[in-house]
């Protein structure tokens, strides 16, 4: 079962746009990250939001965390090639620990030159 | 190394083999994990050590897998009669302690099972 819904699944994009990607559920999590993944490399964390409503801000990137902690979003602003990558949610259920992360299917992004 | 280290970077194998997947954690990190990610999919929880013992392996798929970590520091993931569905990029992460929020991945271990 997925938990964790991510729209659109592929974006592909010119750099210096604008976009938003989405990651859904039916489920309340306790804390809710954002990872980046590369070819061939594991997952990177960006961000981890654990308060309904929280926004938080890393350079161009914004990600905001729903009232309900049931969503989240990542908005990044002027997009650049170096942004390319799957860009996965990940949701901890359970609470306390963050070991048993639930992983959405991730948005494939290309930023082209 | 400063980062996860898991070892084959790539296995290519035949139906019914056995296999063993290894990964060094970064040093002092207590928690370690395994995950399963299959193409086009994101990672899949498998097996949670905290120190030496396995606190959580609910996400092994079956009784072929098995994983250890004899001295609380590096794994061994191991799959017994490997099947095709087995194909997959198997990553291991590690954190400092139980719920500090972060897991560092390593580059996983691309499995073929032909």
């Amino acid at each position: 079962t997925q938990l964790l819904e991510q729209s659109p699944q592929f974006l592909s994009i010119q750099e210096g746009e604008n976009l938003t990607v989405y990651c859904n559920s039916s489920s309340v999590f306790s804390s809710l990250q954002w990872y980046r993944q590369e070819p061939g490399e594991g997952p990177v964390l960006l961000v981890t939001v654990v308060t309904g409503g929280e926004v938080k801000k890393l350079k161009r990137l914004t990600f905001q965390f729903g009232d309900a902690r049931k969503d989240s979003s990542l908005h990044i602003t002027a997009a650049q090639p170096g942004d390319t990558g799957l860009y996965l949610c990940a949701g901890n259920v359970g609470g306390g620990s963050n070991y048993k992360l639930t992983f959405g299917k991730g948005t494939l992004l290309t930023v082209n030159p | 190394g400063a980062g996860v280290s898991q070892t084959p970077s790539n296995k290519v194998t035949e139906k019914g083999k056995y296999v063993e997947l290894r990964c060094d954690p970064i040093s002092g990190h207590t928690a370690l994990y395994w995950y399963r990610q299959s193409l086009g999919q994101g990672p899949e929880f498998l097996i949670y050590f905290q120190g030496t013992g396995a606190a959580d392996d609910s996400g092994l798929p079956n009784d072929r897998f098995f994983a250890v970590r004899p001295e609380g520091s590096v794994s061994t993931l191991k799959i017994q009669r490997t099947e095709r569905g087995d194909s997959a990029v198997y990553l291991c992460a590690s954190s400092p302690w139980t719920g500090s929020g972060e897991l560092f991945f390593g580059e996983g271990s691309r499995l073929t099972v032909l």
